[in-house]
């Protein structure tokens, strides 16, 4: 399969606490997305890391990326109830659509 | 403000029954998408466009149809539903260019009995 493989497929922490979550993928790519989706919306980008990148901060999110290993890491820090959601990592080879994974299922609780 | 939206946001109808799922966007985006998605499962692509009188079939095969008379519509339609059309459809878009960042409509959530 092109799409990338998230893991874990789910993950419960408390308040506070930091939520990582990866994304491994078999193919060459130009960048890598990261997503997030509330229950029964739409998606909300979140961050993009180009393949001849290896790490990039956005608030309380940090993302990895290791071209050698084709995987990538989303890190949120202290997190919050309202980071409960699920996160997709996105592959965008040249050409083509973005490949979305599987997700991540993360819950927050307080 | 630039957005994306889609309508209706709910749909309930019988099997049989004719729909079309409307999907606009006022960003000036070349590229638009449909996505299939089932409930706490990943997105399917069922259907795409890179532009004006351009559209192309996704990776899931879908007997849904699309049209892209004008830049910022991009309407899906069913013939004629079945329960298995059960599903949330995401239209998203992107500006041309090498990043592909997408924006997400809120999303239509079909019911067909």
């Amino acid at each position: 399969s092109q799409q990338g493989e998230e893991d874990p497929q789910a993950l419960s922490i408390q308040e506070g606490e930091n939520a990582t979550m990866n994304c491994s993928y078999k193919t060459s790519i130009n960048n890598l997305q990261w997503y997030r989706q509330n229950s029964g919306r739409g998606l909300v980008h979140l961050i993009l890391i180009r393949s001849n990148e290896r790490e990039k901060h956005s608030g309380r999110l940090r993302v990895t990326l290791d071209t050698s290993k084709k995987s990538s890491s989303l890190l949120i820090t202290a997190s919050r109830a309202a980071d409960t959601a699920s996160y997709f990592c996105a592959l965008n080879q040249a050409g083509t659509a973005l490949i979305f994974g599987k997700g991540t299922t993360l819950s927050v609780s307080s | 403000e630039a957005d994306i939206y889609q309508t209706p946001r709910y749909l309930v109808i019988g099997t049989g029954k004719k729909i079309t799922l409307e999907c606009s966007q006022t960003m000036g985006h070349d590229k638009m998408y449909w996505y299939q998605q089932d409930p706490g499962m990943e997105l399917h692509l069922i259907h795409y466009s890179y532009g004006v009188n351009s559209t192309e079939k996704g990776d899931l095969s879908s007997e849904s149809t699309v049209s892209r008379i004008r830049t910022e519509h991009f309407p899906l339609t069913l013939e004629s539903a079945r329960p298995s059309h059960t599903s949330q459809y995401l239209c998203a878009s992107s500006a041309s260019g090498r990043y592909n960042e997408q924006f997400f409509g809120p999303g239509t959530r079909l019911t067909v009995l």
